[in-house]
């Protein structure tokens, strides 16, 4: 039982490219987040997905995309990186409490 | 929405030290989670309690959801106990959304 787990834990982007941040959980849960923290901050939300085939923007979407094709996998697509994107991302699983979280992605956007 | 603050900001202990860490929020909630953040980065669950009082070892949390704030103890600090400690909540619209307040920073000192 691995939990939450995060592909890849490190990348440096440059300004303009795209990539895709893969986020897997075998707990069978429902619910999948994406969360992005900032030097300093608390976690902020992204986007987040109630089901198989759902997806809805949370506090700061702008600049992601998102899809939840299998219940296992929630992916988060930058499409053209920019500095401001500068984060680690975290993902997160839960069935109705409790959410559990990956190790992270530290992304530098340069 | 749903505005989450944690105090104090930064807190410094001498192992063996007792703290309390406080979180309040500003309206009723589903879910509050609070979450040890460790100097790799890696977020850990430590209560699922919107309401009453928990314990797991040398850690408890109460959380009295009509006057809307949550307290996390910890007793006998050791320097493992060092990171960060977040509060979130999932607010009363069932949003499945969970609002980090911006943490508490300890430093337990050996």
């Amino acid at each position: 039982n691995a939990g939450v787990t995060q592909t890849p834990k490190f990348r440096v982007l440059k300004t303009g490219q795209s990539m895709t941040l893969l986020c897997a959980q075998d707990m069978n849960h429902e619910y999948m987040y994406w969360y992005r923290q900032d030097p300093g901050m608390g976690l902020r939300l992204i986007h987040y997905s109630v089901g198989e085939g759902t997806t809805a923007k949370g506090e700061v979407p702008d600049g992601y995309n998102v899809s939840r094709l299998k219940k296992q996998n929630f992916l988060l697509g930058l499409e053209s990186a920019a500095p401001s994107q500068t984060s680690v991302y975290f993902c997160a699983s839960s069935s109705y409490n409790e959410q559990y979280f990956g190790p992270g992605t530290r992304l530098t956007v340069t | 929405g749903i505005q989450v603050e944690q105090s104090p900001p930064d807190l410094i202990l001498q192992e063996g030290a007792n703290s309390t860490l406080r979180c309040n929020f500003s309206d009723s909630v589903n879910n509050l989670q609070w979450f040890h953040q460790n100097p790799w980065g890696q977020l850990i669950n430590l209560f699922y309690i919107p309401s009453g009082t928990k314990q797991n070892g040398r850690l408890s949390a109460t959380t009295v959801a009509t006057e809307r704030y949550s307290l996390l103890y910890i007793s006998s600090s050791q320097t493992t106990d060092s990171g960060v400690y977040f509060c979130a909540v999932e607010g009363g619209d069932s949003s499945y959304k969970l609002i980090f307040g911006s943490g508490t920073r300890l430093l337990v000192r050996p």
